[in-house]
């Protein structure tokens, strides 16, 4: 069982809809979680970190965590072109963070 | 200001030639690590120092090595790259048991082997 698994996409929305992203991971001792934005070629951003069950907003970015359900999810609203990239979803253990594989998403004009 | 840089941005190297490629850090952070990208693909961690003492993942294969004569520099040898070795090498950095557990990521290096 990988680590940490997220829908495999590819997404694809329309400019100005929400993108909703999944993700779920198999330890239950994970202790941070992030969601990191890849552009082709380049190295991870980090966009949103949670730590506790709930919601967490920024933006135009919502991370949801439901440790129970070992569960974390990522909603991008009003959807722009700039978002289209490779959403990778990323869970800390002690101080080591294993990725899941991403899921790409294309915001369509 | 970058915090995390990496070089070469690109490398470029024949079957078997060993490469070396370089991470330095402003942030004074305690862990540093070496993760490898293949295509569409995620992540996937090598080896990471905590401070002096150098943890090797499992599964990473010997012809890669690593590095880090002091708190600033780190880096990573490939001693005979092979064509399943060409990918983005990315570089982090953390403080143990800091706050977040946010990693800092450096720009990449990007190897083609031929």
């Amino acid at each position: 069982q990988k680590e940490v698994e997220q829908n495999s996409g590819p997404l694809s929305v329309p400019e100005g809809a929400i993108a909703s992203l999944n993700c779920t991971y198999s330890d239950r001792g994970s202790q941070s979680f992030f969601w990191y934005r890849q552009y082709s070629g380049k190295s991870p951003e980090l966009i949103m970190s949670i730590y506790s069950n709930g919601d967490k907003e920024d933006g135009r970015f919502t991370a949801q965590l439901n440790k129970a359900s070992q569960y974390v999810s990522l909603l991008i609203r009003d959807s722009q072109p700039s978002d289209s990239a490779t959403y990778l979803c990323a869970v800390l253990n002690d101080y080591k963070l294993s990725f899941g594989a991403g899921t790409t998403v294309t915001v369509r004009a | 200001d970058a915090m995390v840089i990496q070089n070469p941005r690109y490398q470029v190297t024949q079957f078997g030639k060993p490469v070396t490629l370089s991470c330095s850090q402003t942030l004074n952070h305690n862990v540093m690590y070496w993760y490898q990208q293949k295509s569409s693909q995620a992540p996937k961690l090598l080896f990471h120092y905590y401070d002096k003492d150098f943890n090797n993942e499992a599964d990473t294969p010997d012809n890669f090595q690593s590095r880090r004569p002091n708190t600033s520099f780190c880096f990573l040898d490939i001693r005979s790259p092979g064509l399943g070795d060409a990918a983005m090498y990315l570089c982090a950095t953390s403080i143990a048991g800091g706050p977040t557990g946010e990693l800092f990521f450096g720009e990449g290096s990007r190897l083609t082997v031929l």
